[in-house]
């Protein structure tokens, strides 16, 4: 198994840019996970899917955020105007189901807005 | 609240030696701990989890003990090798009814010396 694959790996785009983050999780696990990472706030989680629908988005910063899951083998987080206050890296998590709790996660994409 | 916070943000040890990590929640209503490691450039790995009816659980060279009554639990590695060198997060699942998410404390960095 390949793991969770995200893409890119960087990003860099200028202020105002709209950028998509893309994620293919795990075949067969029923969830995925949005999170968002920075040295002063640590692991915040964004949103979550289940079976393709979004459970809970309260994690989302504001408007400019959205994700979607078209089918369960991808999602995409998108942020359309950019700010560099989003510069961080964008992690997505799969898990097969909630009784075991270990997400798996990506590598990760490194996002500067400049 | 859903606060998972740590003691230290910085552990240095020597190779050889047993490391601790500890880990404070709030909410006790949470009934699945994890931790991760996450190595530079990656995002982070399962390392070992606990449910809230267990106080102790061992894996291979790492284990994690968890004291309800204060909200406290803590990873214990055991002969630390330079590989061990991460950051360590401790997890909790706060099941809330029909949400399912984890929320991760800021981390702790490891550096192992030789």
């Amino acid at each position: 198994d390949a793991g969770v694959i995200q893409s890119p790996r960087h990003e860099v785009t200028e202020m105002g840019q709209e950028v998509t983050l893309r994620c293919k999780p795990i075949s067969g696990h029923d969830y995925l996970f949005w999170y968002r990472q920075t040295m002063m706030r640590g692991l915040e989680l964004l949103i979550y899917f289940n079976n393709n629908v979004p459970i809970d988005d309260s994690g989302m910063p504001e408007d400019r955020f959205s994700a979607k899951m078209p089918n369960a083998s991808f999602s995409t987080l998108k942020i359309q105007p950019s700010e560099p206050r989003d510069s961080a890296v964008y992690f997505c998590a799969s898990s097969l189901n909630r009784v075991h709790g270990g997400y798996t996660f990506g590598s990760g994409t490194r996002l500067t807005v400049v | 609240g859903e606060s998972v916070g740590l003691h230290l943000p910085t552990l240095s040890v020597q190779e050889g030696d047993n490391s601790i990590i500890n880990c404070a929640y709030s909410n006790s209503a949470s009934d699945y701990f994890i931790w991760y490691k996450q190595e530079s450039g990656k995002g982070p790995q399962f390392i070992i989890d606990i449910r809230s009816n267990m106080d102790k659980r061992q894996g291979q060279r790492v284990t994690v003990l968890l004291n309800k009554t204060v909200k406290h639990l803590s990873l214990q590695i055991a002969a630390t090798q330079p590989g061990d060198s991460a950051v360590y997060f401790c997890a909790g699942l706060y099941s809330g009814g029909s949400n399912y998410k984890l929320t991760f404390g800021k981390g702790t960095l490891l550096t192992v010396n030789p």
